[in-house]
């Protein structure tokens, strides 16, 4: 089974850092795209950060410079390093694989969608 | 690229069928758009992507639509289930995924 557990968050101070996790069985991370994305309270869900196989990174402007993605084969794990915390970044941080092509018999679509998603993990930002 | 989907609430009856609408600011390709269900509590779910093509265990009465700028979600036979919030999306451009605001279905 296909399944994304993330971890990580917490209460923390406007200012702090967090790291959050997201520990992949039944895909490896290093062999999709990934993305990270959160949900404010009461609100819509909004895009943080991508990672590609390859290793380029891409981040929404609200966090860039103070978030970063990167991910571990080994334990094959996802991570999002946030630092310098707002209050605005408080939320349900989600993990999802990312489709970029599928294989059809002998012929190969592309197309851009998140499949699998995590149940997520909350990150409070308070003083 | 901005996703605006309308109306923001419908409040419907059982066995109902409703449209949804998701109108983006820029061209989106027919490949770069989905659209997810969520409800209370729980994490976005697939329903649809590249525009039509439902996604795994999404029964027929679940169906998109749409090109260019204006993309559709129509859900027919609506039941109790089909309670949630109902977002578009699309990869591309800066910044590389956007969500609409959604559609909450009651």
């Amino acid at each position: 089974e296909v399944q994304m557990v993330e971890s990580g968050g917490g209460l923390v101070q406007p200012g702090g850092s967090l790291r959050l996790s997201c520990a992949a069985s039944g895909l490896s991370v290093s062999d999709n795209f990934m993305n990270w994305v959160r949900q404010s309270p009461g609100r819509g869900l909004e895009w943080v950060s991508h990672i590609f196989t390859g290793g380029e990174t891409f981040y929404a402007d609200s966090v860039k410079g103070r978030f970063t993605i990167s991910r571990q084969s080994s334990n094959n794990t996802l991570f999002l390093q946030m630092n310098s915390l707002r209050l605005e970044d408080t939320g349900v941080y989600y993990c999802a694989r990312v489709v970029y092509s599928i294989l059809t018999g002998n012929s190969r679509s592309y197309y851009y969608y998140m499949d699998v998603w995590g149940r997520g993990t909350t990150v409070t930002v308070s003083s | 690229i901005d996703l605006t989907q309308s109306p923001d609430t419908l409040s419907l009856s059982p066995g109902e069928t409703t449209t949804l609408s998701c109108r983006a600011s820029e061209y989106v390709g027919n490949n770069l758009l989905a659209w997810y269900r969520q409800k209370p509590g729980q994490a976005p779910r697939l329903l649809i992507y590249g525009t039509s093509n439902r996604a795994t265990g999404i029964p027929d009465r679940v169906s998109g639509s749409g090109s260019w700028k204006d993309f559709t979600l129509t859900l027919s036979g609506l039941g109790p289930e089909d309670s949630a919030v109902y977002y578009c999306s699309q990869h591309g451009g800066s910044p590389l995924w956007t969500f609409g605001q959604g559609t909450k279905v009651e």
